[in-house]
């Protein structure tokens, strides 16, 4: 899989909006950008994922440049349950090989009351 | 929606034990099911591929014989950390997808399993 570049960690005042961005340079045109979140001491959870439109679901958003060489998550009200560690993750569409997903650093989202 | 459950969520045990992590699909099937650990601080690491019906596939550094996986149903997974020793001790957390949808939909995560030898 590809690698994706995120920022160690970001802050973010309580219902205000977050932009939790992700740098893929190196994707493929049959990649998906797919977006799962952990909170503390639990499993990570999926948000949301996308090809090349900016995607929508009762989570978040999801804005793709239009090269696709980046994308960005956007949480549009964020709430203390929101804290946790984000990841971006490049997924080959016709999967060649396994289906497993590929865990970087991810981004550790901090919310402030 | 779906939900992948393991069990159990924490172990405490005596080093050389040997221990079993339960990974279930409750509401879907799953022909493969994936384990990872993770370390304080650090992000998920595969250990393994869980298929059904068929040997597991190991990746690199992880040994075989001491994280042995059973995969004997389209709804259960199991994980044995054999003779463990303090430098076992980790979170262990299952996924699975849904076999009946396509293969770019989401995996599902347990709530991962925290182990600690003494």
């Amino acid at each position: 899989d590809a690698k994706t570049t995120q920022p160690n960690s970001m802050e973010s005042n309580e219902e205000e909006p977050v932009h939790l961005p992700c740098n893929h340079s190196t994707i493929s045109g049959t990649d998906y950008i797919h977006w799962y979140r952990q909170l503390p001491s639990q499993g990570p959870e999926y948000v949301i994922h996308g090809l090349t439109s900016n995607v929508n679901n009762r989570m978040a958003s999801l804005a793709i440049a239009e090269d696709r060489k980046s994308s960005t998550l956007i949480l549009h009200r964020a709430t203390l349950r929101d804290a946790a560690v984000y990841y971006c993750i490049l997924r080959d569409r016709f999967y060649f090989g396994n289906e497993k997903l590929t865990f970087g650093t991810g981004t550790r989202l901090t919310i402030i009351p | 929606g779906a939900v992948v459950s393991q069990h159990p969520s924490w172990v405490i045990c005596k080093s050389g034990t040997s221990v079993k992590i339960e990974c279930r699909s409750l509401d879907f099937q799953a022909t493969t099911m994936f384990w990872y650990r993770q370390f304080p601080k650090q992000s998920l690491m595969l250990m393994a591929t869980s298929n059904e019906g068929s040997k597991a596939t190991y990746e690199q550094g992880v040994e075989k014989d001491k994280f042995l996986i059973n995969h004997a149903s389209l709804t259960l997974s199991t994980l044995t950390v054999t003779s463990a020793h303090p430098e076992d001790s980790s979170f262990y957390i299952c996924s699975a997808r849904d076999h009946s949808l396509h293969r770019n939909q989401p995996q599902h995560f347990g709530d991962g399993t925290r182990l600690s030898i003494l």
